[in-house]
């Protein structure tokens, strides 16, 4: 079993949509999460960060954690064109310190149509 | 600030040439990382450096190497490139949580 699994898609939805994107996991160790998004030809950025299980918002993102499940989601509401991109999950036992390392998903390309 | 910078942003190499990946950053971070990140397949950690002086290997080392000889810099060399290094590579660094990416350097090796 992979450490990080991350459905690939691609996924596409009209605007407005309300999207859902998940990675499970296998490592109990994991207590940080990250959800980073990434544009076409460009290096990822982070969009949402939490720790340990719980829900955080942040506008339109909702990223929710359910470690008894070893899952991961990230939702956006009333979806836009500017959200098409690849969402990629990543994961780590440690904030900080010299075993900082993320551990990735493959990412999820999403397009949302006008 | 303009965060980490790469060069070049693509290259075509012959099978069997050396070169560098340049990545700089102008944040004072301590960490920094290199990624390769092929299609489907998400980002492989290949060195990451913790501070000036200090690296070690990730995921996928093997056919490269790294030196951090000050906090800015963070060069990635290929000395034998093969087909199979044909990817995106990305730089990337951080003062502790968030990583902040640099735009990648398209490799080609043919």
């Amino acid at each position: 079993q992979k450490e990080v699994e991350q459905d690939p898609g691609p996924l596409s939805v009209p605007e407005g949509a309300i999207v859902s994107l998940n990675c499970t996991y296998s490592n109990s160790a994991f207590q940080y999460f990250m959800w980073y998004r990434q544009y076409s030809r460009k290096g990822p950025e982070l969009l949402m960060y939490t720790y340990s299980s719980g829900n955080k918002e942040d506008g339109r993102f909702t990223a929710q954690v359910d470690k008894s499940s070893k899952y991961i989601s990230l939702f956006i509401r009333d979806s836009q064109p500017s959200d098409s991109a690849t969402y990629l999950c990543a994961m780590t036992p440690n904030s900080g310190g010299s075993n900082y390392k993320l551990t990735f998903g493959k990412g999820t390309l999403l397009t949302v149509n006008p | 600030n303009a965060g980490v910078t790469q060069t070049p942003k693509f290259r075509i190499l012959k099978i069997g040439q050396s070169m560098t990946l340049q990545c700089t950053q102008d944040m004072n971070h301590n960490y920094m990382y290199w990624y390769r990140q092929d299609p489907g397949m998400g980002l492989k950690l290949i060195y990451y450096s913790v501070g000036a002086g200090i690296t070690d290997k990730g995921e996928v080392p093997n056919g490269y190497n790294v030196s951090r000889s000050t906090t800015e810099d963070f060069p990635l060399r290929l000395e034998l490139a093969a087909p199979s290094q044909t990817s995106v590579y990305f730089c990337a660094s951080s003062p502790s949580d968030e990583q902040f990416f640099g735009p990648g350097t398209r490799l080609t090796v043919l």
